[in-house]
């Protein structure tokens, strides 16, 4: 069985600009989850998709902002780039059930200059 | 405010020797807790999880972590290390709040086992 994939896997970008990262979950999870990594902060929660709704959000600006589509596949985008967005970006989808664990693509290394 | 603590940002061990990697939370209810593991330039790994049962779990790769209800811990441990255990550890702990079920995870532990 595929992991869930992410692509790209490296990103550089300006400051201003915007960026917009996939996520392809497990085969039948229907269940989708954001992080952003950093040193400094650890891993942040962003916000979760299930069957095309956004379930739960985390206490991120309005510039991150996300969907889901019908395949459960996933895009999260972030607008006006700051320098402060540089991270890993982690996408993890899961089966149904609040005790089920999630698996965790490699992520998407975004670099602002 | 709902917080895990892993209260040790690195831990050092002897290949051969008992490993353990705390963690702590504080969450209203019954949260479920979880234990996930980050090697170089990949993403979290699932280890193991307890919902509900024998304090003791087992998990993936020889390691287990006891659930102590009153002192609200979490920790994870192994009997022996392996070099290969070096990594970063991740404890999670998903608990029901307002918006739904939210994961919190602790700031990590980087894991050095030394041959």
């Amino acid at each position: 069985k595929a992991g869930v994939t992410q692509t790209p896997r490296y990103l550089i970008k300006t400051r201003g600009q915007q960026v917009t990262l996939s996520c392809s979950p497990i085969s039948g999870h229907r269940s989708v989850s954001w992080y952003q990594q950093t040193p400094g902060q650890g891993l942040q929660f962003l916000f979760e998709y299930f069957s095309e709704t956004q379930r739960n959000k985390g206490n991120f600006p309005g510039r991150f902002s996300g969907r889901q589509f019908s395949n459960s596949r996933s895009e999260m985008n972030v607008s006006t780039l700051e320098l402060g967005d540089s991270a890993l970006y982690l996408c993890a989808s899961s089966l149904e059930g609040w005790d089920q664990p999630q698996h965790f693509g490699d992520g998407t290394r975004l670099s602002i200059l | 405010a709902q917080s895990v603590a892993q209260p040790e940002d690195q831990v050092n061990v002897a290949e051969g020797n008992p490993l353990t990697v705390k963690c702590t939370y504080s969450v209203s209810g019954n949260p479920y807790l979880f234990w996930y593991v980050q090697y170089p330039n990949r993403g979290l790994q699932f280890l193991l999880k307890y919902i509900t049962g024998d304090n003791l779990v087992k998990g993936s790769y020889g390691f287990e972590a006891e659930f102590n209800k009153s002192q609200t811990s979490f920790h994870l441990k192994k009997p022996s290390a392996l070099v290969s255990d070096s990594a970063l550890y991740f404890c999670a702990v998903r608990h029901l709040n307002t918006g739904g079920f939210k994961t919190i995870f602790g700031a990590g532990t980087r894991l050095f086992v030394k041959a």
